[in-house]
């Protein structure tokens, strides 16, 4: 079965210093791979995807991932945090077995400090 | 103009009352869904339409059940609420079956309280 874990429930960085987010995955075939931001009280957003094209993915407000199927992870970066990205985090996999959904992982919720 | 509109945005309610969510999609997408996220932040997937057919129906109690009158609409019915039920309810569209290739376009949730 297909499946995300996310290695960090919370990270915590000071503002102007990079972020690193991490997701391993498991799957079956070769997998779509998708990051969700989520801001307190607020809805879902995509942040940035993963369907077997390039292997370094470049998202929004400078977000990017790397895919390595050697490592089966796909970490979120960014290069310098800002306190607007104080939020929830959710690596995501594709399940095509059977009906396709996406599989959600535990998230990780990013702080920034001043 | 929202993409994926939800009503209520919140919901107190007392237990065993019925309550109904309402979805509805302008993106011109064939699937919907609608996913709960509890109170650890964890989304697990409840029910998906494409083209107002139920095609996911994960283990959810039988006092849920969810109704697409068009496949721009998706709601969500609650029968005999319990206190169990407390949580954010999203509800999501794609423009492909399963959003493998696009992901989800989600709403922007309803939370849902039973007291």
């Amino acid at each position: 079965a297909q499946s995300v874990t996310q290695l960090d429930s919370h990270v915590s960085v000071s503002e102007g210093t990079p972020v690193l987010l991490r997701c391993n995955y498991s799957s079956s075939y070769s997998p779509s791979l998708f990051w969700y931001v989520q801001h307190p009280n607020k809805g879902l957003q995509l942040l940035l995807k993963y369907t077997s094209a390039a292997t370094l993915v470049k998202g929004i407000n400078g977000f990017e991932a790397e895919f390595k199927k050697s490592e089966t992870s796909f970490h979120l970066t960014k290069p310098s945090a800002h306190m607007s990205d104080a939020a929830e985090y959710f690596c995501v996999v594709s399940d095509r077995n059977g009906y396709n959904k996406l599989i959600f992982g535990a998230g990780t919720r990013l702080a920034v400090h001043p | 103009d929202t993409a994926v509109s939800q009503t209520p945005k919140y919901l107190v309610t007392q237990m065993g009352n019925d309550k109904s969510i309402k979805c509805e999609q302008n993106l011109g997408h064939d699937t919907m869904y609608w996913y709960k996220q509890d109170s650890k932040k964890f989304l697990k997937i409840m029910f998906s339409y494409n083209n107002k057919e139920l095609i996911i129906n994960e283990t959810v109690p039988n006092r849920f059940s969810p109704k697409s009158p068009d496949k721009a609409h998706l709601n969500l019915h609650i029968n005999s609420l319990e206190l169990g039920d407390s949580a954010v309810y999203f509800c999501a569209s794609s423009q492909d079956r399963g959003g493998t290739n696009y992901g989800y376009t989600f709403g922007s949730g309803t939370r849902l309280t039973v007291v």
